[in-house]
C-alpha cells in the first residue's frame, strides 16, 4: 500500500523569509501524482501545487515550488517570500495513475508565520 | 457556483441517532470520496465510487453507509452514532486519473 509521510508537524517560519515542508512516500509504481494542498483555519482544502511523476522538472506555482526527487521518493515543498496568509495546515497527497480512486495524504505540517 | 458543497457544515447530535451528509458536484467528474478528518488532522480515505460504483471501501464500520444515486451526489449516512464518530468528514470530487480532487468545505459532525 501506498503511504505518505509528513516528517514535521509544525514549522515556523518568519515573513518574507523561505520555508520548506518534507514529504516522502512509499510506492512500487512508476507513474502517479503528487500534490500539496492547503488547509488554512477555514477547513476549505485547497490545491497548492501539482507533480507528475513522468515529468522530471520541478511544478512551480509563483511563490509555491516544489523539489521532486522520484530516486528518493521525495516531494517537498518550498514557500518563498512567505506570507501572513500562508500559515495553515500543508498535507501531502499521492495519487496512482492508474487507480483513479485511491488518493492518499501524509499526516500535515502546522506551518505557522511570524510578522 | 460551488463545485463541491456539502449540507450540513456542522450537526450536533445525540449518541445513538441516526445522521445523513449530503454531497453534491457540478464539475461532471465521475470519481467522488469521502474522507475524515480527527481531531489531529489526520486525512483517512473512507469510500470512494466511480461513476455510481463503490470502489473504495476501507476498514470502516459498517454503521457508516455510502449511497451514490447518480454521478453527481455521493450522501453518507451514519447509523448508530459514537462519540468516536466526532470529526469533520469531507467530501471530494476528481475527473480522471492523475487530476487532483476538488473538496467541499466539510462537514463538522459532533456526537454528544
Amino acid at each position: 500500500a501506498q503511504t505518505v509521510t509528513q516528517s514535521q508537524p509544525e514549522m515556523s517560519v518568519q515573513e518574507a523569509e523561505t520555508v520548506t515542508l518534507s514529504c516522502t512516500y512509499d510506492t512500487s509504481e512508476s507513474d502517479y501524482y503528487l500534490f500539496w494542498y492547503k488547509q488554512p483555519p477555514s477547513r476549505q482544502m485547497i490545491l497548492v501545487i501539482r507533480q507528475e511523476a513522468y515529468k522530471q522538472q520541478n511544478a512551480t506555482e509563483n511563490r509555491f515550488s516544489v523539489n521532486f526527487q522520484k530516486a528518493a521518493k521525495s516531494f517537498s515543498l518550498k514557500i518563498s517570500d512567505s506570507q501572513l496568509g500562508d500559515a495553515a495546515m500543508y498535507f501531502c497527497a499521492y495519487r496512482f495513475t492508474y487507480n483513479n480512486n485511491d488518493m492518499r495524504f501524509g499526516a500535515g505540517t502546522r506551518l505557522t508565520v511570524k510578522p | 457556483d460551488t463545485a463541491v458543497s456539502q449540507t450540513p457544515k456542522y450537526l450536533v447530535t445525540q449518541m445513538g441517532n441516526d445522521k445523513s451528509i449530503k454531497c453534491e458536484q457540478n464539475l461532471g467528474h465521475d470519481t467522488m470520496y469521502w474522507y475524515k478528518q480527527d481531531s489531529k488532522k489526520f486525512l483517512k480515505i473512507m469510500f470512494s465510487y466511480n461513476n455510481k460504483e463503490l470502489i473504495i471501501n476501507e476498514t470502516v464500520p459498517n454503521r457508516f453507509s455510502p449511497k451514490s444515486p447518480d454521478k453527481a451526489h455521493l450522501n453518507l449516512h451514519i447509523n448508530s452514532l459514537e462519540l468516536g464518530d466526532s470529526a469533520v468528514y469531507f467530501c471530494a470530487s476528481s475527473q480522471a486519473t492523475g487530476f487532483e480532487a476538488f473538496f467541499g468545505q466539510g462537514t463538522r459532525l459532533t456526537v454528544v
